[in-house]
C-alpha cells in the first residue's frame, strides 16, 4: 500500500524558516517524480513544486521561487521542502503528491498525482 | 500566466447528472486531471488522462474535452460525491514546466 506522510508543520513567524518532511513506503520512491501542493484555509489547491525521481530536475511555483527548495533523499524514501523568509501568505496545509507522467499512443502528455499524503499545516504568523 | 477557470458552486438533486467545467487555453494543448476533495481530507484523483478512472472510483464519474474546456460529469450523483473538484493541467506560459489547479467548485446534492 502506497502511504505518504508529511511532518514538520509548525507556527513560525514571518521571516523564519521551517523544513518539511514526507515519508514514503509501499512503492518504490526513486522511480517518481515527487511534488508538494499547499490550501490556504478556505482556499483551493496550489501546486507548489516538482522534483524528478533523481533529483536532477525542480519546478517551483512563482510564489515560492527563490525562497524554497525541494530535495529528496532516495536511499531514506524521503522528500523535503526547505521554506525560507515566510510570509503570511505561505499559511496553509501542505501535502506531499506522487506525479505520474507519460505520453499516450497519439503522443499526447499526461501529468497527474495518484497518491497524496494527508498534509501538514504551516502557519506564518507574529 | 494561464488560468484554469471553473465555477465556484454547482448543485445537483440527487440521481442526477452533473456536469462540472474547467476552462482554459492550455487544455487546447494538455489533458486535465480531475481531483474530489472533502473537507478535512486530502484530494482524491477520479479522472486522469483523455477518461481513465482509478481503481476504486465508481464508473458514474466520467471526463470529457473539447477545445479549451474539459468537463467532469458524474451520471447518477450520489450523497457521498458532495465535495469540492479541481481541475489540474500544464500551464503552458513561461520558460520552465508549471502547473496549476483550477479553483476549485463546490458540488452539492440535494
Amino acid at each position: 500500500e502506497v502511504q505518504l506522510v508529511e511532518s514538520g508543520g509548525d507556527l513560525v513567524q514571518p521571516g523564519g524558516s521551517l523544513r518539511l518532511s514526507c515519508a514514503a513506503s509501499g512503492f518504490t520512491f526513486s522511480s517518481n517524480g515527487m511534488n508538494w501542493v499547499r490550501q490556504a484555509p478556505g482556499k483551493g489547491l496550489e501546486w507548489v513544486s516538482y522534483i524528478s525521481s533523481s533529483s536532477g530536475t525542480m519546478y517551483y511555483a512563482d510564489s515560492v521561487k527563490g525562497r524554497f527548495t525541494i530535495s529528496r533523499d532516495n536511499a531514506k524514501n524521503s522528500l523535503y521542502l526547505q521554506m525560507n523568509s515566510l510570509r503570511d501568505e505561505d499559511t496553509a496545509v501542505y501535502f506531499c503528491a506522487r506525479g505520474i507522467n507519460y505520453y499516450d499512443t497519439s503522443g499526447s502528455y499526461h501529468y497527474y498525482f495518484d497518491y497524496w499524503g494527508q498534509g501538514t499545516l504551516v502557519t506564518v504568523s507574529s | 500566466s494561464s488560468e484554469l477557470t471553473q465555477d465556484p458552486a454547482v448543485s445537483v438533486a440527487l440521481g442526477q447528472t452533473v456536469r462540472i467545467t474547467c476552462q482554459g487555453d492550455s487544455l487546447r494543448s494538455y489533458y486535465v486531471s480531475w481531483y474530489q476533495q472533502k473537507p478535512g481530507q486530502a484530494p482524491v484523483l477520479v479522472i486522469y488522462g483523455k477518461n481513465n478512472r482509478p481503481s476504486g472510483i465508481p464508473d458514474r464519474f466520467s471526463g470529457s474535452s473539447s477545445g479549451n474546456t474539459a468537463s467532469l460529469t458524474i451520471t447518477g450523483a450520489q450523497a457521498e460525491d458532495e465535495a469540492d473538484y479541481y481541475c489540474f493541467s500544464r500551464d503552458n506560459s513561461g520558460n520552465h514546466p508549471h502547473w496549476m489547479f483550477g479553483g476549485g467548485t463546490k458540488l452539492t446534492v440535494l
